[in-house]
């Protein structure tokens, strides 16, 4: 199985910082996601990749953008990092293809924004 | 639109019970269906994976089946383990990109 390596466990940044979350997978699978997740929100998709420089926006992508230089890395950014960003952030990765797949998650990362 | 409801939010049970999470999607057009696990504050470890064109799958004590026509899944824990105590979320997969529909998480106590 894959295995999804998000780099830091927390984080706490500042209103306004410009923060990178990093994840990075010990294989060579296309898809890769960003989520974030809630209390009473649950988990929601907030930027995809499926392949190098390839991105696709998910259900919450405002003030976040993405970048996939290397296919084994995935980077969530935050232009401008603001208190209602403070979230448990996963990455995970889509193994298979076509209909016959299933996900594996990384760690999680706490951030938070003072 | 695929909701997932997961019944009981919450449950607590002495250690030894053999236990049942449920779970039910709206749309049976699904590719897969994924029980995880979650820890305080960890991310999501993935219990059983059930693809669409399968009943059920079994690892140790742990057992998910997948009744696509009527729209549940359910997670067999047999004789639960303090260790066990964790939220467990049922997750569907959708179209082949991989679009993932959650659960709002079962919160499951084991206590000794």
């Amino acid at each position: 199985d894959v295995k999804v390596t998000q780099s830091s466990r927390y984080l706490v940044k500042r209103t306004g910082e410009k923060v990178f979350l990093e994840c990075v997978q010990d294989m060579d699978h296309e898809n890769m996601f960003w989520y974030r997740q809630d209390p009473g929100l649950g988990l929601r998709l907030i930027y995809f990749s499926y392949d190098v420089k390839m991105k696709e926006k998910g259900d919450i992508p405002e003030g976040y953008s993405v970048s996939r230089e290397k296919k084994e890395r995935f980077s969530l950014i935050l232009e401008s990092a603001s208190t209602n960003q403070t979230s448990m952030y996963l990455c995970a990765i889509k193994q298979g293809s076509g209909g016959d797949y299933g996900y594996t998650f990384g760690s999680g990362t706490r951030l938070t924004v003072v | 639109k695929q909701e997932v409801t997961q019944i009981p939010a919450a449950l607590s049970v002495p250690e030894g019970e053999n236990l049942v999470l449920n779970c039910s999607f709206t749309d049976s057009a699904i590719y897969n269906l994924q029980w995880f696990r979650q820890d305080p504050g960890k991310g999501l470890t993935s219990l059983l994976l059930i693809q669409s064109s399968q009943r059920e799958q079994t690892s140790g004590r742990l057992n998910a089946s997948l009744d696509k026509s009527s729209g549940r899944s359910t997670l067999y824990i047999a004789a639960s383990q303090p260790g066990d105590s964790a939220t467990y979320l049922c997750v569907s997969g959708g179209t082949s990109y991989g679009k993932l529909t959650f659960g709002q998480g079962t919160i499951l106590t084991v206590h000794p």
